[in-house]
C-alpha cells in the first residue's frame, strides 16, 4: 500500500514570497490533515478535511495560509506571504475516516526554510 | 486546556540497554493515547494505541503502559538498537477526536 506522498521535500524561500505544498493521501482515506511542526515541538494541526469539506481550521492563520482539497483526494497548502516564523516542517496525514481510534498515517513532510 | 507533557526531553543510552519514556496528560474527556516514533526527516509512525480500559500494549520491543487514573503513560524500550534513535511523541485524543501532541522525547542510542 502506497503511503502519504508530499512534495516538495525541501523548500527555501525569502520572506514575503509565496510557497505551495502538495499532498496525496492514501487511497480511500476520506480525512486529510495538515500539521505544522516547528523544530523541537510536536505537530500542530492547521486544518482538517473530511472529503472536500473543512472540518477544523481553527488554528490556521487565515491571513496568510490557505488550503484546498477540491476533489476530495489530493490537497495543497499555500502560504502567502511567508514570514520567518513559518520555517517548519509541514506534515500531511490521512486516515480512513474521522473515527476515534482511526490511525493517522503521516507523509515525510516538507521542510520549509524562510530566509 | 488540554496538555501533554513528556519527559525527559532527550536521552542518550548505550545499545542493548533499556529505557523508559514518560507522558503526563490533562486531556479530558479521554479517548485514547498513542505513542508515535518519528525518525529524522520522516513523518511519525504509530507504535501503540491504548483506550481507557487498556493498561498495557506491546509492539515488539516497545511496551506502553497507561494509568488513566493518574493520567500517565510510559513507553518502555527493551534491548535498544541503533535504529531506535528517533523522537517519540505521545498523542492523546479526546472524545471529540481532537488530538493533543506532546513535544516528544529525542532518544539517541550509541555504541
Amino acid at each position: 500500500e502506497a503511503g502519504v506522498a508530499q512534495s516538495p521535500r525541501y523548500k527555501i524561500i525569502e520572506k514575503r514570497q509565496s510557497v505551495a505544498f502538495w499532498c496525496n493521501p492514501i487511497s480511500g482515506h476520506a480525512t486529510l490533515y495538515w500539521y505544522q511542526q516547528i523544530l523541537g515541538q510536536g505537530p500542530k494541526l492547521l486544518i482538517q478535511f473530511q472529503n472536500n469539506g473543512v472540518v477544523d481550521d481553527s488554528q490556521l492563520p487565515k491571513d496568510r495560509f490557505s488550503a484546498e482539497r477540491l476533489k476530495g483526494v489530493d490537497s495543497t497548502l499555500k502560504i502567502q506571504p511567508a514570514k520567518l516564523e513559518d520555517s517548519a516542517v509541514y506534515l500531511c496525514a490521512s486516515s480512513f475516516r474521522d473515527r476515534l481510534n482511526n490511525e493517522q498515517f503521516f507523509g515525510p513532510g516538507t521542510r520549509l526554510t524562510v530566509l | 486546556k488540554n496538555q501533554v507533557e513528556q519527559s525527559p526531553q532527550s536521552l542518550i543510552i548505550l545499545e542493548g540497554k533499556n529505557c523508559t519514556l514518560q507522558c503526563n496528560y490533562t486531556v479530558s474527556p479521554f479517548s485514547n493515547l498513542r505513542w508515535y516514533k518519528q525518525d529524522t526527516g520522516r513523518g511519525p509512525v504509530s507504535l501503540t494505541i491504548m483506550t481507557f480500559s487498556e493498561n498495557t500494549k506491546s509492539n515488539g520491543r516497545y511496551t506502553a503502559t497507561l494509568d488513566a487514573d493518574t493520567k500517565q503513560s510510559s513507553l518502555h524500550i527493551t534491548a535498544s538498537q541503533l535504529s531506535d534513535s528517533a523522537s517519540y511523541i505521545c498523542v492523546v485524543t479526546d472524545t471529540a477526536s481532537k488530538l493533543t501532541f506532546g513535544t516528544g522525547t529525542r532518544l539517541q542510542v550509541t555504541l
